[in-house]
């Protein structure tokens, strides 16, 4: 079945880039997104990558996304305290299926 | 637009209790999730309805579990009976079914079951 890996934890410090790693096992993937979740609150959509692209970019957002290696990467440049938060990466098939990893909680030491 | 609505946003009850959460979808959405969310478990899909029509309930853990929607601007969660292991923030998203399907999520019901 289809299945998103995320790892579960990372720390960086405040100023420097994160990168949040997700692997999908779904080949029909059409769309991959990255939510964000802050504490307490609901997930926002933070951005989103349709499957025949291979980067976009938002701001201090990088999306790459290795279609061969099913691979998708979140790069936040400059991260701000305020990007502490559990992000999730989700992919939707041609089934329209959404499916969810267990999201990767990144804290921000100053 | 206020966004997708969820009520009670805290809910603290005893087991056995009958439990009904509530959520009322983005105006001219046609799709809409019940998700569950835990430390242990993370994220699960309970059930997902389109056009008022519940598509997949797979993820609904048992019979204790139900949920309706009676028209496109409000669906319910019901838990009957309710216990302690149904503690969990229950989240409430909808979607607009144009093939580039953004969920859009409600800020949750926290549940705790004594």
């Amino acid at each position: 079945g289809e299945d998103v890996e995320q790892s579960l934890f990372l720390s960086v410090r405040e100023g420097d880039s994160s990168v949040i790693n997700c692997t999908y096992t779904d080949s029909s993937s059409t769309y991959l997104y990255w939510y964000k979740q802050e504490p307490g609150a609901g997930l926002q959509l933070l951005t989103y990558i349709f499957s025949n692209m291979d980067m976009k970019q938002d701001q201090r957002l990088t999306v790459l996304l290795n279609k061969k290696d099913k691979h998708l990467s979140l790069r936040i440049a400059d991260t701000q305290t305020g990007d502490s938060a559990i992000y999730f990466c989700a992919e939707m098939n041609y089934g329209q299926n959404f499916v969810f990893g267990p999201g990767t909680r990144l804290s921000v030491l100053p | 637009d206020a966004g997708v609505i969820q009520s009670p946003r805290h809910e603290v009850t005893e087991m056995g209790q009958e439990v009904t959460l509530r959520c009322k979808p983005i105006s001219g959405h046609n799709s809409l999730f019940w998700y569950r969310q835990t430390m242990m478990r993370g994220l699960e899909l309970l059930i997902y309805f389109n056009n008022n029509v519940p598509i997949d309930d797979s993820g609904m853990p048992e019979d204790r579990f139900s949920a309706k929607m009676p028209n496109a601007s409000f669906s319910t969660l019901k838990i009957q009976p309710s216990e302690p292991r149904d503690s969990a923030v229950y989240f409430c998203a909808s979607s607009l079914r144009t093939g580039m399907e953004t969920q859009y999520f409600g800020p949750g019901t926290r549940l705790l079951v004594l």
